[in-house]
């Protein structure tokens, strides 16, 4: 079983729509969790951090739930400048390393 | 303030050369990760450096990779005797030392690719 589990899309979506990616961690330890986006052949770039009470930036709201390790990001409003690959990712042991998932595509179409 | 710098941008190697990554992480940061994206794949973490020390080496392969991160100068990402499994991303990252009891973000080269023909 991956770490770190995400559906790889890719989600096509019109702009304007709402859409939501959903993550699973195995590590029940981990401490830290986030949201990161990737665009095609780019380095990946924090969105945001995964607070347990949830949290939200602009149109995109982040929620963790420590019992089901489960974590989710939700996009209002889509823009075409949303495309991009976003990655669910957990800090793993005590070292603060990143554990990836691998990435779930999203493509704003006009 | 300059950010992650990597370089080379690109690496072209022919099997059995050696590869030579090097990573400037941003000023004030003291902590090095590198991480590893191949082809279609996410990325997997390789090892975490601080100054003149290699703090966590689980993600490196047992052999042909080195990491050090010395005093002075950039943390060097070593490949010896490439091969074609070797072609990936390698993307560097650095946090910084100060510690407010929580983790620190960690903020991302642009990455090298590396191509093994």
């Amino acid at each position: 079983r991956k770490e770190v589990e995400q559906d790889p899309g890719p989600f096509n979506v019109p702009e304007g729509a709402t859409v939501a990616f959903n993550c699973t961690y195995s590590n029940s330890a981990s401490q830290s969790f986030f949201w990161y986006r990737q665009d095609c052949r780019k380095e990946p770039k924090l969105l945001m951090s995964v607070y347990s009470s949830g949290n939200e930036d602009g149109r995109f709201t982040a929620l963790l739930n420590r019992a089901s390790q489960y974590i989710s990001l939700l996009i209002r409003d889509s823009k075409l400048s949303d495309s991009a690959t976003y990655l669910c990712v957990v800090t793993g042991g005590a070292t603060n390393k990143l554990i990836f998932g691998t990435g779930t595509l999203l493509a704003v179409q006009p | 303030n300059a950010g992650v710098m990597q370089n080379p941008r690109h690496l072209v190697r022919r099997r059995g050369q050696e590869a030579r990554l090097r990573c400037s992480p941003m000023k004030g940061h003291s902590h090095v990760y590198w991480y590893r994206q191949l082809p279609e794949e996410g990325l997997k973490f390789m090892v975490y450096l601080q100054k003149e020390n290699i703090i966590d080496e689980s993600g490196m392969p047992k052999e042909r990779f080195s990491a050090e991160f010395p005093k002075e100068g950039p943390s060097i990402l070593r490949i010896q005797q490439v091969v074609r499994g070797d072609s990936a991303a390698y993307f560097c990252a650095s946090s910084s030392d100060t510690w407010t009891g929580g983790v620190e973000t960690q903020y991302f080269g642009p990455g090298t690719r590396l191509l093994v023909l």
